[in-house]
Formats: structure tokens, C-alpha cells, sequence
């Protein structure tokens, strides 16, 4: 099976700061790679798919990026509402494996 | 609206089963897969299964394969996962999940908030 690994786990940063958030397949998966926003008690949320897609609704400070085994997720300039477990995930074939997970927290 | 219901957890002891229900209302079911993704306590998101538009094709992840089957009912707008032979490891907050494709080898689109199953003794 395709495993994906996430770095880092978790970070802290400060309102405003750019935020990077890594993936990495196991093996090549082209562009099948979505990004997810988990907050406790809320829905979790789809932010992209097709590796840099943006999901309708989702605020353009979000961005993905990365083809074949290395892809980034990216949040231009964190805010508060934005602290959440962040995983990606690869599909297109089975199982459709997630991350790890990265915690972000505000500093 | 897009809205997922899940139903059916609760607490059952090790080896029993249980079967979780999902309604789906707000987009036309049988145009899409469906799946079940699932959280262990302090831990990550995991795959559980995931089912064609038509129940043509399934799915399961190997943790679980044999022991949960995936099920659904177009006419109800139900999708279904009965979970036997249940150990300590299947404890989790059980969410139900719209495939974005009619095939389920794609990514989720929408998230129900989850029904949660205690196994322990």
C-alpha cells in the first residue's frame, strides 16, 4: 500500500504568518491528493483536491501544490479560525490513505 | 443544503456487533459513492470503506475487511455499515462521508459530524 507521511506533526505560529504544511507519497500518485481542515466538534471540512484545486467556498488564503510524491499545502496568512488538525490524503486507488496529520495552533 | 446523518454508535463489548446508519438528504444520493472514515481518540483520520454509486463496487480497509460490510439503500438515501467481531482498536468517531465521483476511489467532499463506538469490556 501507498503510505503518505505529513510534516510536521504540529507548529505554532502567530496570526499573519505564512504556514507550510508537507506530504509525501510513498510512491509517485500524480495530482490524486485532497486537503482536509479538522476542527473538534465541527464538520470536517474539504479544502483541496486534484493536489491544488481549491474546494468551492474555501478562502483563497488556502493553497496546495506538488505532483507525483511531494505536495504542500500552504495558508498565505493564518487566523485564529484557522487552528484545526490539517490531513491529506491520496485517492484514485485503495485503500485511500491519509497523513498523519498536522496539528496548527496559534503562538 | 448537503447533510449527513450518522446514527448507531454506542458502547458494546469486544466481539459483539453494531450497525451504523447515515441519511443523506440535500443532493441526489444515487449520483455518488459514499464512505465511512473513522477517528480513534488522540489519533488520525483512517479510511474505513467506501461504496460505488450503484453498490457495484466496495471497498474496505484491511483493519477491517471480514469483519465490516458496507451497505446502502438508494431508495432511502441510507448508507449502512455493520460492524461484527468488534475489538478495543475499532473505538472511534465514526464518520459518514459523500464521494465526490459515483465511483469511490475519490476524495470526500462533505463530512456528517460523526456517531461514536465504545468497544470495551
Amino acid at each position: 500500500d501507498i503510505q503518505m507521511t505529513q510534516s510536521p506533526s504540529s507548529l505554532s505560529a502567530s496570526v499573519g504568518d505564512r504556514v507550510t504544511i508537507t506530504c509525501r507519497a510513498s510512491e509517485g500518485i500524480n495530482s490524486n491528493l485532497a486537503w482536509y481542515q479538522v476542527i473538534p466538534g465541527k464538520l470536517p471540512k474539504l479544502l483541496i483536491y486534484a493536489s491544488s484545486t481549491l474546494q468551492s467556498g474555501v478562502p483563497s488564503r488556502f493553497s496546495g501544490s506538488g505532483s507525483g510524491t511531494d505536495f504542500t499545502l500552504t495558508i498565505s496568512s493564518l487566523q485564529p479560525e484557522d487552528v484545526a488538525a490539517y490531513y491529506c490524503q491520496r485517492y484514485n486507488s485503495v485503500p485511500l490513505t491519509f497523513g498523519g496529520g498536522t496539528k496548527v495552533e496559534i503562538k | 443544503e448537503v447533510q449527513l446523518v450518522e446514527s448507531g454508535g454506542g458502547l458494546v463489548q469486544p466481539g459483539w456487533s453494531l450497525r451504523l446508519s447515515c441519511i443523506a438528504s440535500g443532493f441526489t444520493f444515487d449520483d455518488y459513492a459514499m464512505h465511512w472514515v473513522r477517528q480513534a481518540p488522540g489519533k488520525g483520520l483512517e479510511w474505513v470503506s467506501g461504496i460505488s454509486w450503484n453498490s457495484g463496487t466496495k471497498g474496505y480497509a484491511d483493519s477491517v475487511k471480514g469483519r465490516f460490510t458496507i451497505s446502502r439503500d438508494n431508495a432511502k438515501n441510507s448508507l449502512h455499515l455493520q460492524m461484527s467481531s468488534l475489538r478495543d482498536e475499532d473505538t472511534a468517531l465514526y464518520y459518514c462521508a459523500k464521494g465526490s465521483r459515483p465511483s469511490y476511489y475519490y476524495f470526500m467532499d462533505v463530512w456528517g459530524k460523526g456517531t461514536t463506538v465504545t468497544v470495551s469490556s
